[in-house]
């Protein structure tokens, strides 16, 4: 499986966009990258999934570049309300049955 | 549609006692997963079922069982509570498709004393 590495933790303040990097340098072929949201006292939430370029939601976008060795996830004008901790997974394609494995996550404190 | 579902939401034992935690998802999803996550740190997978009528173990398995009891049902069993097994609990279940991901449950906070 494929090991991710993100930053501990970030500072932002509100209306400011917010960018995420996780490095998956021996990501395979089949893995997608997905993002997950934690807020204190309840479970991680799925925010968004992609392969390859770019991914929009209405929450968030995704950046991958070519070799796929990292991705991005970028939250635009944040608010409070975004504090949160957020998780990189690498998973392959058909995901449902596989052993996955969440990091330590970015810890990301929205200022006023 | 109520998702994931896991009960009880507290629990205090004591050293050496026994309990189940519970959970249910209405979903029809085939895999469901059990993670442990101690205060500050990331999420820790106890165990998973691909399937009903399969279980595996994960990263941290020890002083735990499991059983899939059903397609919706999943419980994890202490069967003798040490003050190292306090931590929150989450139950999970996946769909098989993409850009959906895992559904969590909203936890049970297990406190060993």
């Amino acid at each position: 499986l494929a090991k991710t590495t993100q930053p501990i933790s970030m500072d932002s303040y509100e209306g400011q966009e917010v960018n995420i990097t996780c490095s998956h340098n021996n990501i395979a072929t089949n893995d997608y990258i997905t993002w997950y949201q934690q807020f204190p006292s309840q479970g991680p939430r799925f925010i968004i999934q992609g392969y390859k370029t770019k991914v929009t939601n209405e929450v968030a976008s995704l950046f991958i570049p070519a070799d796929r060795k990292s991705s991005t996830l970028s939250l635009p004008r944040v608010s409070l309300s975004d504090t949160a901790v957020y998780y990189c997974l690498v998973d392959p394609w058909g995901n449902a049955g596989n052993m996955l494995t969440f990091g330590g996550g970015t810890r990301l404190m929205v200022k006023p | 549609n109520a998702g994931v579902t896991q009960t009880p939401k507290f629990q205090v034992l004591k050293t050496g006692q026994s309990m189940t935690l519970q959970c249910a998802q209405d979903m029809n999803h085939n895999s469901m997963y059990w993670y442990r996550q101690d205060p500050g740190m990331g999420l820790r997978l106890i165990y998973y079922s691909a399937s009903e009528g399969t279980t595996d173990k994960g990263e941290v398995p020890n002083g735990y069982n499991v059983s899939r009891l059903n397609k919706r049902e999943f419980s994890l069993r202490l069967e003798s509570a040490a003050p190292s097994q306090t931590s929150v609990y989450f139950c999970a279940s996946i769909s098989e498709g993409l850009n959906y991901g895992y559904t969590f449950g909203s936890g049970t906070r297990l406190t060993v004393v």
